[in-house]
């Protein structure tokens, strides 16, 4: 069973481009989460989604980013016109359906690393 | 904000049982106890976790106080790849609430 996948798994970037960020979740899960790490400091939830809902978007910056899990394929992160501080380590995690007593843990990708130049 | 505070550092020798204490005084009935560690910017990695019994799996065992204000986190006989950052989170067992990631424990296995 393979564990959630990350690409790009480095994105270079000049500023005021786009940046996407693509997640597929284990099989069988059916929540994303989308956490961002800069560079030296800890781990900031940005999205929760289940597919074709956002559930939980309160960690997302106002402007220029979203997020989608559109019913076929991965979660997308989407960074338009990114600057500087948009570098940093984008991590997605799923977890598996609500029923059937899971408890909810939350498997980790490796991980999106993006750097603006 | 984290709900839990840990120690920013700790070091263990190889091969001893490394104990990661955490306290999160103000856990709610329904909160559950979770531990991630995080090896060297890699993604998080799922460790343990449990709501009010001790658990034990093949990575560690989770030791909660009677009452659940505070847990420790045990590997038992630590490797030099247990170095990591250490996260310990409290959290409802129900899908519309994320996982608040506070700074955690650097541990450092020591040769």
């Amino acid at each position: 069973n393979a564990g959630v996948m990350q690409n790009p798994r480095h994105l270079v970037r000049r500023r005021g481009q786009e940046a996407r960020l693509r997640c597929s979740p284990m099989k069988g899960h059916s929540h994303v989460y989308w956490y961002r790490q800069l560079p030296e400091e800890g781990l900031k939830f940005m999205v929760y989604l289940q597919k074709e809902n956002i559930i939980d978007e309160s960690g997302m910056p106002k402007e220029r980013f979203s997020a989608e899990f559109p019913k076929e394929g991965p979660s997308i992160l989407r960074i338009q016109q990114v600057v500087r501080g948009d570098s940093a380590a984008y991590f997605c995690a799923s977890s598996p359906p609500s029923a059937g007593g899971n408890t909810g843990e939350l498997f980790f990708g490796e991980g999106s690393r993006l750097t603006v130049l | 904000d984290a709900k839990t505070t840990q120690p920013t550092s700790m070091d263990c020798a190889e091969g001893r049982a490394a104990n990661l204490p955490c306290n999160h005084s103000t856990i709610s009935g329904n909160e559950y106890v979770y531990w991630y560690r995080q090896i060297h910017s890699q993604g998080p990695q799922y460790i343990i976790h449990g709501l009010k019994n001790n658990e034990t799996n093949e990575m560690a065992s989770l030791i909660i106080t009677e009452d659940r204000k505070s847990s420790t986190l045990i590997l038992p006989h630590a490797t030099l790849r247990d170095t990591a950052v250490y996260y310990c989170i409290v959290r409802v067992a129900n899908y519309g609430q994320n996982f608040v990631f506070g700074p955690g424990t650097r541990l450092s296995v020591l040769p």
